[in-house]
């Protein structure tokens, strides 16, 4: 079964420093494109950015490019998102997701989502 | 960047009703475009892809159209369990903007 599974929720203060985690399995981990979805609370989806893990090539969304970053680890199969100064208004739920279909880039499956608060 | 607009960003029907939702891209997109279907504090779904193609599992009553800048979604007979939020969302190239969605009630 094709699963992304990503890391638990999280509370931080505002300037501190985040990273989260999506782990994929049940598939060739380094053949699809990863990507990252942030939904502020009831907001609408909002497609931050995707990353190849076979050589971590990175695309961003102008709106979220240069705000976090996007990496992976193919050696564990794992994508990350991170922040190095958090604000209050990056508090939402950030989903994972992939397809791995041969030249379909719609998102199927998703991760669970991990819910970011920053709040003083 | 090419934009997604959605329309209309609410509606409420009853059951039973044949229900429209429209997504239009700032410029052409050929067929690369999916709907989703997110129920309150549930995780996106995939419904339909490729503009028209329903996604295995996904009920009839659901279908898709569209070309180029235009797409429609419908569910030919509205259910209970349809009260969602849809998406559209566009694939062609980065960045893979989803439009701003539309939240179907049961009137």
């Amino acid at each position: 079964e094709v699963q992304l599974v990503q890391s638990g929720a999280e509370v931080r203060k505002p300037g501190e420093s985040l990273k989260i985690s999506c782990k994929g399995s049940g598939y060739s981990f380094t053949s699809y494109w990863i990507g990252w979805v942030r939904q502020m609370p009831g907001k609408g989806l909002e497609w931050m950015g995707i990353i190849d893990p076979a050589d971590s090539d990175t695309r961003y969304s102008p709106s979220f490019q240069g705000q976090v970053t996007i990496s992976a680890d193919k050696s564990i199969s794992t994508a990350y998102l991170q922040w190095s100064r958090l604000k209050a208004s990056d508090t939402a739920m950030y989903y994972c997701a992939t397809n791995v279909l041969p030249d379909q880039n719609w998102f199927d499956p998703w991760g669970q989502g991990t819910l970011v608060t920053v709040s003083s | 960047d090419i934009q997604m607009t959605q329309s209309p960003s609410s509606l409420s029907a009853s059951v039973g009703d044949r229900v429209t939702i429209t997504c239009r891209a700032s410029q052409g997109i050929s067929n690369y475009l999916a709907w989703y279907q997110q129920k309150p504090g549930k995780v996106p779904k995939i419904l339909i892809y490729a503009a028209s193609t329903l996604q295995s599992g996904v009920p009839s009553r659901f279908s898709g159209s569209g070309s180029g800048t235009d797409f429609t979604l419908t569910i030919s007979s509205l259910q209970p369990e349809d009260v969602a939020t849809y998406y559209c969302q566009k694939y062609n190239s980065a960045p893979r903007t989803f439009g701003q969605g539309t939240k179907v009630e049961i009137k």
